[in-house]
């Protein structure tokens, strides 16, 4: 199974900031994703990073928000942009391995004032 | 609009007993999945359920799939404290075979 690594595991920032979290998997998988957690809400998909092209976002996430870059089959960041109190949450990346089962890393507990 | 409607919200138990948590839907899934995620880690998968009927057992989880293919549940006997956590039901989303939506979840302590 593919070991997903995930960092910073929770920052606290400054609103009008910027954060980029890592996403580092210990093997080749065919498609990684960022998710958001908030609070009392259930994990919701913000976008598909594709390996060398542009992401592809859901409904509500645009690229401006939340750039998105995955320069090979391994790693992938997402930048959560100009920060407000409503980007507080949890953000995660995932990963579905050859035999299409989904792995999440730890997580990334964001915490903007 | 939430797809999948994950039940009780919470539930605090003692160990030793039994419970179920329910996953339902009024659409149709041509699967569902069951994580369950600890505090400070990511969602880990439990099981997929692809056949309405289908019931797959997990040592003492037991997860059942509807014959309709809209709800599914999760059955645990006699709980123990290792078994706490938030317990997430998913599904494929809009057709797509790779994306999935996910239920609020059941977050789940046994205590000791």
């Amino acid at each position: 199974s593919a070991v997903i690594s995930q960092k910073p595991s929770r920052d606290i920032c400054q609103r009008g900031t910027s954060l980029t979290i890592q996403c580092q998997v210990d093997s080749q998988v065919t498609m990684m994703f960022w998710y958001r957690q908030q609070p009392g809400q259930s994990l919701t998909l913000i976008a598909t990073a594709n390996q060398g092209s542009e992401a592809t976002y859901e409904s509500g996430f645009v690229i401006d928000k939340f750039p998105i870059s995955r320069p090979n089959l391994t790693f992938s960041t997402l930048t959560v942009s100009n920060m407000s109190p409503e980007d507080s949450s949890i953000y995660l990346c995932s990963a579905r391995d050859v035999e299409e089962k989904l792995f999440f890393g730890s997580g990334t507990q964001l915490s903007v004032l | 609009t939430q797809l999948l409607e994950q039940s009780p919200q919470f539930l605090s138990i003692q160990e030793g007993e039994n419970l179920t948590v329910y996953c339902n839907s009024s659409s149709v899934f041509s699967s569902l999945q069951w994580y369950r995620q600890e505090p400070g880690e990511g969602p880990v998968l439990l099981v997929t359920v692809v056949t309405g009927g289908e019931v797959k057992k997990l040592k003492r989880l037991t997860f059942q799939f509807g014959d309709a293919r809209k709800d599914s549940s999760l059955h645990i006997t006699a709980a123990q404290p290792g078994d706490t956590g938030l317990y997430l039901c998913a599904g494929p989303l809009g057709g797509s075979n790779y994306k999935l939506t996910f239920g609020k979840g059941t977050l789940l302590t046994v205590n000791p």
